[in-house]
Order: C-alpha cells, then structure tokens, then sequence
C-alpha cells in the first residue's frame, strides 16, 4: 500500500546550518507530494507541494524536488533559523481519492530544533 | 476567515464515558476532514464529507467512532465507551473543494484516565 518514510529525528542544528530532512514514499500511480510543518502550540500548516514529477515545491525558503525515479520528496533549506524549530511532516495524496489532496498519509514526523 | 475551529482544545475522560468533540470549519469550504495524530506519529486519516454527505466511514477505528456533518457546516466527533488507546489528538480540516490545500484546525487532545 501506499507509506511515506522519513528520516528519524530530533535534528538538532545551529542557524544558519544547512537543512535535509529525507523522505521516500511508496505509492502506486503519481500521487501529490507534500510537506506540512507543525510549529509549537499550532495546527499543521501546508510548507510546500508539488503534484507531479520534476516539480519543485518552494515557500519561506524551503524546497523539495518530487523525484519520482528514486520515489523522495526531500526538503532542503539553505539557512536555517531558530523561527523553523518545528515538526514537519512529509505526506501523500492517497490515490484511492482521485485527486483530493485532503485524503493524505503522513510520515512520522521529524522534529527540528535549531539553537542560536 | 478565522481558520478551523476545534472545541474542546483539552478533554480528559474516564475510561467508558463517551466524548464529543466539535469542529467549525472555514467557511464555506465543502469538504471536511478529521484525522488522528498519537504521539511520536503522524496524522492518520479517519474520514471526511463533502457539504453533509458523509464519503468515507471505512477508515474510522472502531464501530465506538462515528461522525456527523448534518447541515454541511460544523461537524462532530464521538467516541463511545472511551478506551485508553483512544488518546490521542483529534484534527479537523476544511478546504473549498477536492483539489485544494486543506487547513487545519488547532486539534482536541483526548486523554483517558
């Protein structure tokens, strides 16, 4: 069936480090691409999507690249600050939903903090 | 818009004692959806309407879980007979239509004593 994979956490950097959080999914057909993000206190927010392959998703400095001939949807950022110490969480359009980008299956989470 | 509404933010229960909780999504938006999220985990998708119509019941846990929408505007949430591995964090979310980014609402948080 369709999983999303991504890499264990806590990841714990200093600002201005470089930011990977891995994720592999795996799913028939083409599904959606997604990254939330879970800050303290608050609901989850979409980051970035990207709905087919090649596709590049980028918002506050943040980008993944769907790549669907290694099946990873990995976020990157170049300079992280201590505003992104957060949950963020890569997901899936489930398939069997045509294409509703309501009806998702999410990784587990991999909690960031990044310290002054 | 003032964004998803979930109520209660915290509920806590005994074990056996049913508990309802309340989501007020953004309006206008037609579909409506309620996910679950267990600690160290991600959200796990439960079920969602599209206006009243109820489109998936499948997903839910257990026959303890049912949910309504019955004007297509707010919706609930109830669990019977509360277990313990019910605990748990409760998401709603809304959006216009299938193909849009969903939103999320705060959660409810459940724990069973």
């Amino acid at each position: 069936g369709n999983s999303v994979t991504q890499m264990e956490g806590p990841v714990t950097l200093s600002e201005e480090a470089f930011l990977t959080i891995n994720c592999t999914y795996t799913a028939t057909g083409y599904p959606s691409l997604f990254w939330y993000v879970q800050y303290p206190g608050e609901g989850l927010q979409l980051l970035l999507k990207a709905t087919k392959a090649d596709d590049k998703g980028s918002n506050k400095g943040f980008e993944a690249t769907y790549r669907k001939e290694t099946t990873s949807f990995h976020l990157e950022k170049g300079s992280v600050q201590v505003s992104d110490s957060a949950v963020y969480f890569c997901a899936l359009s489930d398939r069997r939903y045509g294409g509703s980008q309501g009806n998702l299956i999410f990784g587990k989470g991999t909690k960031l903090s990044v310290k002054p | 818009d003032t964004g998803v509404s979930q109520d209660p933010r915290h509920k806590i229960t005994k074990r056996g004692q049913n508990v309802t909780f309340r989501c007020d999504p953004i309006s206008e938006h037609n579909r409506l959806y309620w996910y679950r999220q267990t600690l160290g985990q991600g959200p796990e998708f439960l079920t969602y309407f599209q206006n009243e119509a109820q489109l998936e019941k499948s997903r839910l846990l257990s026959d303890r879980f049912s949910a309504e929408r019955p004007k297509g505007s707010f919706s609930t949430l109830e669990i019977q007979r509360t277990e313990q591995g019910d605990s748990a964090m409760y998401l709603c979310a809304s959006s216009p239509t299938a193909g849009n980014t969903i939103y999320f609402g705060e959660g409810s948080w459940l724990t069973v004593v």
